[in-house]
């Protein structure tokens, strides 16, 4: 079964340094990318951005662009979402997925990949 | 704000059809394809629908997604209790180089 297991929930004070993580199992994790997406309270889904555990590319979206930082180790099938000054904003829940597509019919580009499977979910909350 | 626009909730009854919009711009939805996830209570995202009309093995056909111009639109018959969640759609997007969202659409089952 593939399967993506994050790391428990998360409490701390804003300026603190947090690092949370995803462990896939069941696929060829380092080959596969890794997508970190943000979920307010009662808000919709956030794109964060994206790594690829065999070479450790990445990418941000623009609104997280140097406010976290997206990497990989593939010796342990472990992606990570980490910050170095946490801000009450950055209260959410932190879900991460890998990135699939049908690179033979659909093409690959990344428009042409969806997320599937979803990990179950990190609650950070950051207090004042 | 979410860059794709949905309707924040809709409702049916039980065996009732159902569809769900989903409006973006010639940068995502007009020029990439739609995929929709559906989030039950207290639980994180599924794939429901991928390349605009695609279901995943185990996703009921009670499920179809369509794609027009700069739309797209899920649809749900035969409306079920356990079909009561949270629905978000989602596209890349040209112009962000990134994937956009739209902000979701609750569905309550009456």
């Amino acid at each position: 079964e593939v399967q993506l297991v994050q790391s428990g929930a998360e409490v701390k004070k804003s300026g603190e340094s947090l690092k949370i993580s995803c462990t896939g199992s069941g696929y060829n994790f380092f080959g596969h990318w890794i997508a970190w997406v943000r979920q307010r309270p009662g808000e919709g889904l956030e794109w964060i951005g994206i790594t690829y555990p065999d070479d450790s590319q990445t990418r941000y979206s623009p609104s997280f662009q140097g406010r976290v930082t997206i990497s990989a180790d593939k010796s342990i099938n472990t992606a990570y979402l980490q910050w170095s000054g946490l801000q009450a904003s950055d209260t959410a829940m932190y879900y991460c997925a890998r990135l699939l597509g049908d690179c033979a019919r659909l093409g690959c580009s990344f428009g042409a990949h969806w997320f599937d499977p979803w990990g179950q979910g990190t609650q950070v909350t950051v207090s004042p | 704000q979410s860059v794709l626009a949905q309707p924040p909730s809709t409702s049916g009854t039980p065996g009732q059809r159902v569809t769900i919009s989903c409006s973006g711009s010639s940068s995502n939805i007009g020029s990439k394809a739609v995929n929709w996830y559906q989030q039950l209570p207290g639980a994180a995202p599924k794939l429901l629908m991928y390349n605009n009309n695609e279901r995943p093995s185990g996703v009921p056909d009670r499920f179809s997604g369509s794609k027009s111009g700069t739309s797209a639109s899920l649809a749900i018959s035969g409306l079920q209790s356990e079909d009561e969640a949270d629905y978000h759609c989602a596209a890349w997007d040209d112009s962000l180089n990134g994937w956009v969202f739209g902000g979701g659409t609750k569905l309550t089952v009456l």
